[in-house]
């Protein structure tokens, strides 16, 4: 199984201010016959199903904010946040989908300062 | 607008199957993949497996040799079953579908409501 590491597991962000996410794989989820990393992140907000933000490492995914945005390649992502608003607090998974079984990071928890 | 939602018990003795159904309304269940992920309590996400309209599956290798899903197109309907459960099974269950609004298999792009499900004598 590829191992989903982020970091931190929580962080506090003032309002308006920059919030960033990594996320770390056991094992490249870069494909090398379309050079496209299978990474995506979600958001979830309490008492919700998580919500696909986004895909390809750094694709967004359909009516998603142009604050956030993601980045990384190979191991390595990140998920940023540019302007923290107050509706952008939630638990922020990342996930793989270069094989199976799918497997989601434990989940980065993002609040207000 | 695709819908998923959950149905079943939600309370499920240690040691029995735990069942649960994933009704798609708004869309259909026929050319697609679906999956059912869970999670306990406070806690992440666990991909427990899909199956494809056709009947295919894919189990997490984790929980294969309890876990069986099924579908049922013409109610439009996929099914979760999962045996000799324990307290650890205590999670809330999410049906999803995969790549349903043109995106990649692999990514959920719908999601039901989620059921909590309890494993308690």
């Amino acid at each position: 199984d590829i191992v989903m590491t982020q970091s931190p597991d929580s962080l506090a962000v003032s309002l308006g201010e920059r919030a960033t996410i990594n996320c770390k794989s056991s094992h490249s989820v870069l494909y090398s016959s379309n050079n496209k990393n299978f990474l995506a992140w979600y958001q979830q907000k309490p008492g919700q199903p998580p919500k696909l933000l986004i895909y390809w490492a750094s694709t967004r995914a359909s009516g998603v904010s142009d604050r956030f945005s993601g980045s990384g390649s190979g191991t390595d992502f990140t998920l940023t946040i540019s302007s923290l608003q107050a509706e952008d607090v939630a638990v922020y998974y990342c996930q793989q989908y270069y094989s199976t079984p799918r497997t989601f990071g434990q989940g980065t928890k993002v609040e207000i300062k | 607008q695709v819908q998923l939602q959950e149905s079943g018990p939600g309370l499920v003795k240690p040691s029995e199957t735990l069942s649960l159904t994933c009704t798609v309304s708004g869309g259909s269940i026929s050319s697609y993949y679906w999956s059912w992920i869970r999670q306990p309590p406070g806690k992440g996400l666990e991909w427990i497996g899909y199956i494809y309209y056709s009947g295919s599956s894919n189990y997490n290798p984790s929980l294969k040799s309890r876990v069986t899903m099924s579908v049922d197109t013409s109610k439009n309907q996929f099914s979760l079953k999962l045996s000799s459960v324990t307290a650890a099974d205590t999670a809330v269950y999410y049906c999803a579908s995969e790549g349903y609004s043109g995106y990649d298999l692999g990514l959920f792009d719908y999601w039901g409501q989620g059921t909590l499900v309890t494993v308690s004598s």
